[in-house]
């Protein structure tokens, strides 16, 4: 199974800074790499796919980056309802394995 | 409006069967493939499931394969749960899954998620 480790496991930012979230595959998986924001209480919601592509109606703050086996996910100039819980995937082969998630916390 | 909603969660015995539905309206069910994940109190995603759009392709986690039956049928999509144990109290999510092979883009991901139903087992 490909693992996919994110990192920090959680950070403490500030409305407006700039975040910066990433995802690392024990293996390349290409651009198979997406991005998805949980918020509590609340099912996941795709923000990144194909590990740039922005799902529409998500603003354009979130961009993701990368291929092969590093991926970022950037979050420009933080908003209110910007904190959440973010989890990256790799859909490159089955099973479809998440990271762990990173907590993105008001400082 | 594309839609997912699931049903069938409920409070089961450890050993127990349980059935879950997820309900797909305003795309064509038909083409796509679909997931189960599912969450744990506190945890993260976990994939369960998936199904291709014709039936014909299957795929199980391990931690579920041989107790859970995933199946479809028009218009919806089903989880038989049985040998039901503490470690498989979670919410669980019916996703579709949209594949695109191009030159450009190259991906399959996971959108819409149901709003989920919660499993529960315990004596």
């Amino acid at each position: 199974d490909i693992q996919m480790t994110q990192s920090p496991s959680s950070l403490s930012a500030s409305v407006g800074d700039t975040v910066i979230i990433t995802c690392r595959a024990s293996q390349s998986i290409n651009t198979f790499l997406n991005w998805y924001q949980q918020k509590p209480g609340r099912a996941p919601n795709l923000l990144i796919y194909a590990a740039s592509s922005l799902q529409s109606g998500v603003p354009s703050r979130f961009s993701g980056s990368g291929s092969g086996s590093d991926f970022t996910l950037t979050i420009s100039s933080l908003q209110p309802e910007d904190f959440a819980t973010y989890y990256c995937q790799q859909s490159y082969a089955v099973p479809r394995t998440f990271g762990q998630g990173t907590t993105v916390e008001i400082k | 409006e594309v839609q997912l909603v699931e049903s069938g969660g409920d409070l089961v015995q450890p050993g127990g069967s349980l059935r879950l539905s997820c309900a797909a309206s305003g795309f064509t069910f038909s083409s796509h493939a679909m997931n189960w994940v599912r969450q744990a109190p506190g945890k993260g995603l976990e994939w369960l499931a998936y199904i291709s759009s014709r039936g014909d392709t299957i795929h199980y986690a391990d931690s579920v394969r041989g107790r859970f039956t995933i199946s479809r049928e028009s218009g919806s999509l089903f989880l038989q749960m049985d040998s039901l144990g503490p470690e498989d109290t979670a919410v669980y999510y019916c996703v579709r899954e949209t594949s695109i092979f191009g030159v450009v883009i190259s991906g399959n991901w996971f959108d819409p998620w149901g709003q989920g139903t919660l499993v529960t087992v315990s004596s």
